[in-house]
């Protein structure tokens, strides 16, 4: 079965608003959760991260929040900008490596 | 370049035929990770190793998946008689260590005809 699940798979949001992408998982051993932008055609790229000794991380527009009680995580990017239209995915790692299933995100200009 | 190299970048092959990838990793990356990704999904993680000890492969899709990493440096990944779902993305990594993050190679994209 799927050990992360993404949501949502496909996203459109206004230039200058805020979009949120949510990830959970089931491996209680998963201890690090890293953010890939991937463009079409391209390698995935990361973006930010976040250990389980951490609840909140925030780099410039980028933020990334994790819940390991209720393991779940969260990306947030703010003020969105056309060049922030990509696939996003999240991953859990630790003993095993499982990455969802990715979140198309389009920003209108 | 000092990123992580994967070649080919290409593949086209015939059903039956036995095709093999190479990576080449950052060089001071002790751990190498093979992935697979098909269309409007994430990676499918398949194998890993750290120097030359393969630590995880019960992830490979079938006995027609192998890998390998000789010396600790380069890998390579083979696939025995290639079959149409073979058809995909097949992603490199490597990071410095456990909770490391993972530099992705520009992967290597076959077609089974």
């Amino acid at each position: 079965g799927e050990n992360v699940e993404q949501h949502p798979s496909t996203l459109s949001v206004q230039e200058g608003d805020s979009a949120v992408i949510k990830c959970t998982y089931s491996d209680s051993a998963s201890n690090y959760f890293p953010w890939y932008k991937q463009e079409l055609g391209k390698r995935p790229q990361l973006i930010i991260d976040i250990r389980s000794n951490v609840g909140e991380k925030k780099d410039q527009r980028i933020a990334v929040t994790l819940n390991k009680t209720a393991k779940h995580f969260s990306l947030h990017i703010t003020e969105t900008q056309p060049e922030d239209s990509a696939v996003y995915f999240c991953a859990a790692l630790g003993n095993q490596f499982y990455f969802g299933t990715g979140t198309s995100l389009t920003v209108i200009p | 370049d000092t990123g992580v190299s994967q070649d080919p970048r290409h593949k086209i092959t015939k059903r039956g035929q036995n095709v093999t990838f190479r990576c080449d990793p950052i060089s001071e990356h002790n751990r190498l990770y093979w992935y697979r990704q098909t269309l409007g999904q994430g990676p499918e993680f398949l194998t890993y190793f750290q120097n030359e000890a393969q630590l995880e492969k019960s992830r490979l899709l079938s006995d027609r998946f192998s890998a390998e990493r000789p010396k600790g440096s380069f890998s390579t990944l083979e696939i025995q008689r290639t079959e149409q779902g073979d058809s995909a993305m097949y992603l490199c990594a490597s990071s410095m260590g456990v909770q490391e993050t993972q530099y992705f190679g520009p992967g290597t994209r076959l077609l089974v005809l």
